[in-house]
């Protein structure tokens, strides 16, 4: 079975560019997240989708960062302009639709190394 | 709110030596709780994890109990191995709501031959 599959895996960009990073989870997974990842910490929710509609974006900065899952299959996460402090491993995992076991394990890809200069 | 306090490395243990990471939890509910281990150069590995009380999540020669009572879910093995070096990370899920992992803030483990 395929896992989470993230492009790039490493950007550099000088501060307020844009970037955008690309997720397709694993086959057959209604449910993707994508995680922030700060040097030295662990990894925090930015935004969580079930098919192609949004659970939970509290946490996900909206006048610079947006997430779309369209088809309810890859989703595409957006940073418009980059700060510094955007720096960071980006992190897409996905995971099957609640109630079928293991409904709450979550299955993460490589991520995404962004430089923000 | 949900949070994860975490043991904070680094770690540094010799090859076949015991291994505890203390991780507790504050959580509203019964959240289920879980190990995940990052390897250099990789992403995110489920360890283990434990869905409820008392229960015990296992895989290759890592343990860890869910106790409520103290609400923790300390990772213990019995002798490390070089291979085990990595960043292990505990996290918790809420029942209740969105299925959101929680995660600490990681422990860096070094295993000296």
């Amino acid at each position: 079975e395929a896992g989470v599959a993230q492009s790039p895996r490493y950007k550099i960009i000088e501060k307020r560019q844009s970037v955008a990073f690309w997720c397709n989870p694993i086959s057959g997974h209604a449910t993707l997240y994508w995680y922030q990842q700060i040097l030295g910490q662990g990894p925090k929710l930015l935004i969580q989708f079930q098919n192609n509609g949004v659970v939970d974006d509290s946490q996900l900065p909206k006048d610079r960062f947006s997430a779309e899952r369209l088809k309810g299959v890859d989703s595409t996460l957006k940073i418009q302009p980059a700060k510094l402090e955007d720096s960071a491993v980006y992190l897409c995992a996905s995971s099957s639709i609640p109630g079928r076991a293991p409904a709450y394990e979550q299955y993460f890809g490589p991520g995404t190394r962004l430089t923000v200069t | 709110g949900n949070s994860v306090t975490q043991m904070e490395g680094p770690v540094t243990l010799s090859e076949e030596a015991f291994l505890t990471i203390n991780c507790t939890y504050t959580a509203t509910g019964y959240p289920s709780l879980f190990w995940y281990v990052q390897y250099p150069g990789e992403g995110l590995q489920l360890l283990l994890k434990a869905t409820k009380a008392d229960d015990k999540g296992s895989n290759k020669g890592f343990e860890a109990t869910y106790r409520k009572e103290t609400t923790s879910f300390h990772l213990e093995k019995g002798s490390v191995q070089v291979s085990d070096s990595a960043v292990y990370f505990c996290a918790l899920a809420s029942q209740t709501g969105a299925n959101n992992l929680f995660f600490g803030t990681g422990t860096r483990l070094t295993v000296i031959p």
